[in-house]
């Protein structure tokens, strides 16, 4: 069974940059599976903002691809995620998730669109 | 990519049956049977309930159902109980590496 665990700075500045890194256990990071970010600003709904496979082949949501970057790092079992130029807007809780890059059932096996492992989230605030 | 319509909130007793929608675009919603949906309890990790439209994970009780018609895809809890109350969201593909969320719906059990 994966687990998922944020981490990183609750408080970031107008214009600086957001880090966080999602530690894996249970499974390895270069497993096959895409490894995601998604983010819940306060009072909206869940935003997808991109994903990366061990290969570090990723998918940005194209409204944020222009400031967003996703890492991985296999030493360390983790992935991570980089938000630049960040404003008020970016205030968010961030979660990592994780999509299985396929699914078996009945002897047949289909590629997966859907996040399987969440975890907890962690509230990044983005003010001076 | 705009996200996905779902109405802010939804309401029943227990033991009755609510259905939570999902409206999106020929280009998610429409164009793709990758609809999935998402229990949240403040504070705790998003659960999976449903995937591909309306396949269950192992483990989902059968009161969770998913469908689909055109650019709508609902969510219908059958036997409501007090544990059901959570946010839920919906998702879907949209094609070109990229997924959608709904804005989220809160169901509260009366």
């Amino acid at each position: 069974q994966v687990q998922l665990q944020e981490s990183g700075p609750g408080l970031v500045k107008p214009s600086g940059t957001l880090s966080l890194t999602c530690a894996v256990s249970g499974g390895s990071i270069s497993s096959s599976n895409w490894w995601t970010w998604v983010r819940q600003p306060p009072g909206k709904g869940l935003e997808w903002i991109g994903e990366i496979y061990h290969s570090g082949s990723a998918n940005y949501n194209p409204s944020l691809m222009s400031r967003v970057t996703i890492s991985v790092d296999k030493s360390k079992n983790q992935f991570s995620l980089k938000v630049t130029s960040v404003t008020a807007a970016d205030t968010a809780v961030y979660y990592c998730a994780s999509r299985g890059e396929y699914y078996c059932t009945g002897g047949e096996c289909h590629l997966q669109y859907y996040f399987d492992y969440w975890g907890q989230g962690t509230l990044v605030t983005v003010s001076s | 990519q705009s996200a996905l319509t779902q109405p802010a909130s939804v309401s029943g007793s227990p033991g009755q049956s609510i259905t939570i929608s999902c409206t999106g675009t020929n280009s998610d919603v429409g164009g793709h049977n990758y609809v999935s949906w998402y229990q949240h309890h403040p504070g705790k990790a998003p659960k999976l309930m449903i995937y591909d439209v309306s396949n269950r994970p192992s483990g989902v009780s059968n009161r969770f159902s998913g469908s689909k018609s055109g650019n709508t895809a609902s969510l219908t809890i059958s036997g409501l109980q007090a544990e059901d109350e959570a946010d839920y969201y919906c998702s879907s593909y949209t094609g070109s590496s990229t997924w959608v969320f709904g804005g989220g719906t809160k169901l509260t059990v009366l």
